[in-house]
């Protein structure tokens, strides 16, 4: 089975809100963790990420943050703007980096 | 150009066609990989070649051929394919500093492909 995945395939915010993207992964031995940002016709790029030893790391405008004991990784996103408007998706290494399905996120005018 | 970029960025071909997607980085890396991105499916990676050696094969069909010529340059050889083939096609690069830890991806754009 798939060991990474997200919890809503879509999810829909107010511009100006804050967007907050789930992900559970079942590899307990996984010890890295990375958020992508997939615009339409491009290519992943990579957003932030996070080693296992962490459960909070901060970027510009994003925040991860990773809870081992219930395996959970979310991307938080403050002040959306229209240009956050992609499919976002998570992954997770152990020997091998291994992706999630992604979240389509739209911002509401 | 810079970062990494894939030609053709659309492809289609018949089931008996062969063809070649490309794949050029020139952000100086060491390791090139091939992704197959399908609808509702999560990213899966083919190839990987580390300083022009393939380091992972993940049970690709034969029909899919890699080859890294160089640093810098990667294809995809492409014959007889089935139309369940037709998906993007993503492209990236990285430097490999140390075998054990990850390495920040750049990905391509991709190249859509469609098998009739």
């Amino acid at each position: 089975g798939e060991s990474v995945g997200l919890h809503l395939p879509t999810l829909s915010v107010q511009e100006g809100d804050n967007s907050i993207i789930n992900c559970a992964y079942s590899n307990s031995a996984s010890d890295y963790f990375i958020w992508y940002k997939q615009e339409s016709g491009k290519g992943p790029q990579f957003i932030i990420d996070i080693r296992s030893n962490m459960d909070k790391r901060q970027g510009q405008r994003v925040t991860v943050l990773l809870n081992k004991t219930v395996k959970h990784l979310s991307l938080q996103i403050a002040a959306t703007q229209p240009g956050d408007s992609a499919v976002y998706f998570c992954a997770e290494r152990d020997d091998k980096i291994i992706f999630g399905k992604g979240t389509r996120l739209h911002i509401l005018p | 150009e810079t970062g990494v970029t894939q030609t053709p960025r659309h492809l289609v071909m018949g089931m008996t066609n062969k063809k070649s997607l490309k794949c050029e980085q020139h952000l100086g890396h060491n390791a090139m990989y091939w992704y197959k991105q399908s609808a509702k499916k999560p990213l899966e990676l083919m190839f990987v070649y580390s300083l022009e050696e393939r380091v992972e094969n993940n049970s690709v069909p034969s029909r899919f051929s890699p080859e890294c010529p160089n640093s810098s340059h990667l294809f995809l050889h492409l014959h007889t394919l089935q139309p369940e083939d037709s998906a993007l096609y993503l492209c990236a690069s990285s430097q490999v500093v140390h075998p054990s830890s990850y390495n920040e991806q750049f990905f391509g754009p991709g190249t859509r492909l469609t098998v009739l």
